[in-house]
């Protein structure tokens, strides 16, 4: 149980462009979500926080108009990279907490995106 | 603020024992969780600590000291498959966030 599966798993864009990647719960409600970005080699950065049916928190020095979260149900949450540029270019990881298990606190990971921008 | 310290790179030989420590600053501590994660690949749970002691899970075993501020993976009977990053994340009470230290990328040679 607890899989969490997340869309694109790679994706190349123009400088200018927007890309939405999606992180879908598939068997368990998702209170709350997380969004990672990675770079190589490097450890996870927690970029925003998003919960069900409000708005998503950043984190220091992450551009909320530039990444645009949407946690629309309990089960999906998008995030947008709008107006992309090659420095946006990284993978970018969601997580989610278990409704019922926020106690223990264990994140279940998304296979992950990897966005390269031209 | 929040430190977390983990060595960066490890070796160690196929069906030897390694441990990966990782020692912990932080305002609040409500939990530790160590993580795998293979190159290209999303991080996969192997541990949780809440209470000082060994927790042991099949070949891995993880160990807190929270007096100590201190935590260490165990990997027994190392394979090759086991070449990946690891990841110590301390979770905060206050913001109830995982803060992930930089990982160790550990590489098994035959």
């Amino acid at each position: 149980g607890a899989v969490v599966s997340q869309h694109p798993s790679w994706v190349i864009c123009k400088s200018g462009t927007s890309v939405k990647i999606e992180c879908r719960s598939l068997d368990f409600q998702a209170t709350t979500m997380f969004w990672y970005r990675q770079f190589p080699k490097q450890s996870l950065m927690l970029m925003a926080t998003s919960n069900e049916g409000s708005k998503a928190t950043y984190e220091q020095g992450v551009e909320k108009d530039k990444f645009l979260i949407n946690h629309a149900s309990l089960t999906l949450s998008t995030l947008t990279v709008t107006s992309a540029h090659p420095e946006d270019s990284s993978f970018y990881i969601c997580s989610a907490r278990v409704r019922g298990r926020e106690a223990i606190g264990e994140l279940f990971f998304g296979e992950g995106s990897r966005l390269t921008v031209l | 603020g929040q430190n977390i310290d983990q060595p960066t790179e490890m070796t160690a030989t196929e069906g030897a024992i390694v441990q990966i420590n990782c020692t912990y600053q932080t305002s609040g501590f409500n939990g530790l969780f160590w993580y795998q994660q293979h190159a290209g690949e999303a991080p996969t749970f192997l541990s949780y600590n809440v209470l000082d002691g060994l927790e042991e899970k099949g070949r891995f075993s993880s160990f807190l000291s929270r007096s100590k501020g201190y935590s260490y993976l165990l990997l027994k009977e190392l394979q090759m498959k086991d070449s990946a990053s690891y990841l110590c994340a301390v979770r905060d009470p206050n913001t109830d966030k995982l803060i992930f230290g930089t990982g160790t990328r550990l590489q098994v040679f035959p």
